[in-house]
């Protein structure tokens, strides 16, 4: 939201397939984010990205992979490589609040069923 | 990898009452977030704190950065049934740009 698009909002995928998320902003921030959300647990990060070009693994980045080719934009692709591929994805962009807090806005994420 | 002990994990209350919720981490962190979040949808920023000992309040919601960087706790206070959803604590790691999160308290309120 606030400038923030994901898509597709569902998407439904057979074992084997790789799938590619979209996360696109209009905010004009450098850093952008990917988390996956399990049913009753927190948020874990997937991967990040500073800068255009470069992008850095965060805490579950294997069987995922992502390009930061343009600002406006960090797809996701989630590989055959990844074992549980169902979850919630969220999207986020990291910029600095009025009151000089880093802050993360997110998308509304995108849910992905693998059958 | 780092955690966030986030507490607790739900809870049931009347309406009109407070509540209060908290995290702690054995990490330092540089900025504590607090968010809300509703079934399908992505988290919705409520306070943010980088300040230590720093208190800030937004409406009926107040939160606080511990002193030692290393724990906060959220107040909302005279509950409504629209105050419903989970809430989520994060806390950014010093000199980095990864952002951690806890668990999640899942608050209903009864009407």
């Amino acid at each position: 939201d606030g400038g923030i698009t994901q898509s597709p909002k569902y998407l439904f995928r057979k074992e084997g397939q790789n799938v590619t998320l979209s996360c696109e902003q209009n905010l004009n921030h450098d850093a952008m984010y990917w988390y996956r959300q399990d049913p009753g647990q927190g948020l874990r990060l997937i991967y990040y990205s500073q800068i255009v070009n470069d992008f850095q693994k965060g805490d579950i980045a294997e069987g995922y992979s992502v390009s930061r080719e343009k600002k406006e934009s960090f797809p996701l692709t989630v590989t055959s490589a990844q074992k549980n591929p169902t979850a919630f994805y969220l999207c986020a962009v990291g910029h600095r609040a009025l009151s000089g807090a880093n802050v993360l806005t997110f998308g509304a994420g995108s849910r992905l069923t693998v059958l | 990898g780092q955690q966030l002990n986030q507490s607790p994990q739900s809870m049931f209350i009347q309406e009109g009452e407070d509540v209060s919720m908290n995290c702690t981490s054995s990490s330092i962190f540089n900025t504590w977030l607090w968010y809300k979040q509703d079934p399908g949808e992505g988290p919705v920023l409520l306070i943010a704190l980088y300040k230590a000992g720093e208190l800030t309040s937004n409406g009926r919601l107040t939160a606080q950065f511990g002193i030692t960087r290393k724990d906060s706790f959220l107040n909302i206070s005279a509950s409504i049934p629209s105050d419903v959803g989970i809430y989520f604590c994060a806390g950014q790691l010093v000199g980095t740009y990864k952002y951690i999160f806890g668990t999640g308290t899942r608050l209903k309120v009864l009407a």
